[in-house]
């Protein structure tokens, strides 16, 4: 089974700060990606990384950037955080090849910026 | 622009009481449809992937149904432990990112 362990389930930091989110995954994947969840608006993709030291933009990458130097390793970066950033956010790792493969997700990070 | 809609936003079942969740998509060339359920606090999990009109799979009480313009995923004889949000996703054949729709949250009471 795919594992994909996100390092903290809740964090609360302060206005301002820079919050760095780890996920690991063990299946030797090349996709990784970052989602933000929030009540109404569903998932929506913040960057994804498709080798290491690659990425690409989402759909919402405004105050947030990535980095993946390790294969297994993608970190979600909110270089000055606000309290619009509170939210769901979910790590996924697909395999390579079509997109069509699923992308298997972690349990999340409950994240809080007061 | 993909878009993929999900109905109803909420459902109430009795135990037993089978019933359809629809996922409408509006995708350049569908190459896949997932679905997926997430339990409260938790990140999705992967269900069934959909490739073709007409295709379906099945899972203990669940199938999924895909047609040219929406899938569905139908629970038959529902249990307590089947309650949950299930989502729906698609890939376009020309892009490389899933777009999900807002999910249905099934409660299914004793």
């Amino acid at each position: 089974d795919v594992k994909v362990t996100q390092s903290s389930r809740y964090l609360v930091k302060r206005t301002g700060e820079k919050v760095f989110l780890e996920c690991v995954q063990d299946m030797d994947h090349e996709n990784m990606f970052w989602y933000r969840q929030d009540p109404g608006l569903g998932l929506r993709l913040i960057y994804f990384s498709y080798d290491v030291k690659m990425k690409e933009k989402g759909d919402i990458p405004e105050g947030y950037s990535v980095s993946r130097e390790k294969k297994e390793r993608f970190s979600l970066i909110l270089e000055s955080a606000s309290t619009n950033q509170t939210s769901m956010y979910l790590c996924a790792s697909r395999a390579q090849g079509t997109p069509n493969q699923p992308q298997h997700f972690g349990d999340g990070t409950r994240l809080s910026i007061l | 622009e993909d878009q993929v809609t999900q109905s109803p936003e909420a459902l109430r079942l009795q135990e037993g009481e089978s019933s359809s969740l629809n996922c409408s998509y509006t995708v350049s060339g569908l190459r896949g449809l997932f679905w997926y359920r997430q339990d409260p606090g938790k990140g999705p999990e992967f269900l069934f992937t959909l490739y073709s009109a007409g295709e379906e799979k099945e899972k203990e009480r669940l199938k999924a149904t895909l047609t040219k313009k929406e899938s569905f995923l139908h629970i038959t004889a529902p249990k307590p432990e089947d309650s949950a949000t299930y989502l729906c996703a698609a890939v376009a054949r020309a892009g490389n990112k899933l777009t999900f729709g807002g999910g249905t949250r099934v409660l299914v009471k004793p």
